[in-house]
């Protein structure tokens, strides 16, 4: 059983380009949240999803930032006319339910360092 | 609203000498604790959970943790250190209300020498 999927591990983009980032959750899970970690800090959370539909987006900036999780494919962090500022690292978790309802952990992907050039 | 603090953004410790990373919540009700653990350019990697039911939780490679309630603390440890240890180390806190993930602290790091 692979884990939580992101791709690409590295992503580099220009100021103003558009940055998408790939998360597969676990086999089973349907559950995905997403994170930002800001060098040298901790994880914030970002939003959080169910297949089709967005259940906390909380904590995500108010412009440029989307996230999706379709029926079918994986969930989708899109960021519109990247910053310097976007920089960081993003983590994908997935969960087979509501953590901790069902008393599973999240499972965290490997992460896709957005630099901004 | 629910958050967790670690004040200490840095531990050393000698190896083979016990080692404790320290975790501090805050909720309105009953919570549920978690510690993980990042290596260098990894994500992060589950160690240990408190739901309910004993204090005391054991969890991956030897580390442990104890609920203490009357002092809201979630403290992590291990009886003995290992180089392979230093890691980036995050307590986190899940309420059933409010915000459904994991809150996270702000992370310790933990060296330990040779």
């Amino acid at each position: 059983n692979a884990g939580v999927m992101q791709n690409p591990r590295h992503l580099v983009r220009r100021r103003g380009q558009e940055a998408r980032l790939r998360c597969s959750p676990m086999k089973g899970h349907s559950h995905v949240y997403w994170y930002r970690q800001l060098p040298e800090e901790g994880l914030k959370f970002m939003v959080y999803l169910q297949k089709e539909n967005i259940i906390d987006e909380s904590g995500m900036p108010k412009e440029r930032f989307s996230a999706e999780f379709p029926k079918e494919g994986p969930s989708i962090l899109r960021i519109q006319q990247v910053v310097r500022g976007d920089s960081a690292a993003y983590f994908c978790a997935s969960s087979s339910r509501d953590v901790p309802l069902g008393r599973s952990e999240a499972f965290f992907g490997q992460g896709t360092r957005l630099t901004v050039v | 609203a629910q958050s967790v603090a670690q004040p200490e953004d840095q531990v050393n410790v000698a190896e083979g000498n016990p080692l404790t990373v320290k975790c501090t919540y805050s909720v309105s009700g009953n919570p549920y604790l978690f510690w993980y653990v990042q290596y260098p350019n990894r994500g992060l990697q589950f160690l240990l959970k408190y739901i309910t039911g004993d204090n005391l939780v054991k969890g991956s490679y030897g580390f442990e943790a104890e609920f203490n309630k009357s002092q809201t603390s979630f403290h992590l440890k291990k009886p003995s250190a290992l180089v392979s240890d230093s890691a980036l180390y995050f307590c986190a806190v899940y309420m059933d209300t409010g915000r459904r993930a994991l809150t996270f602290g702000s992370g310790t790091r933990l060296q330990v020498q040779p």
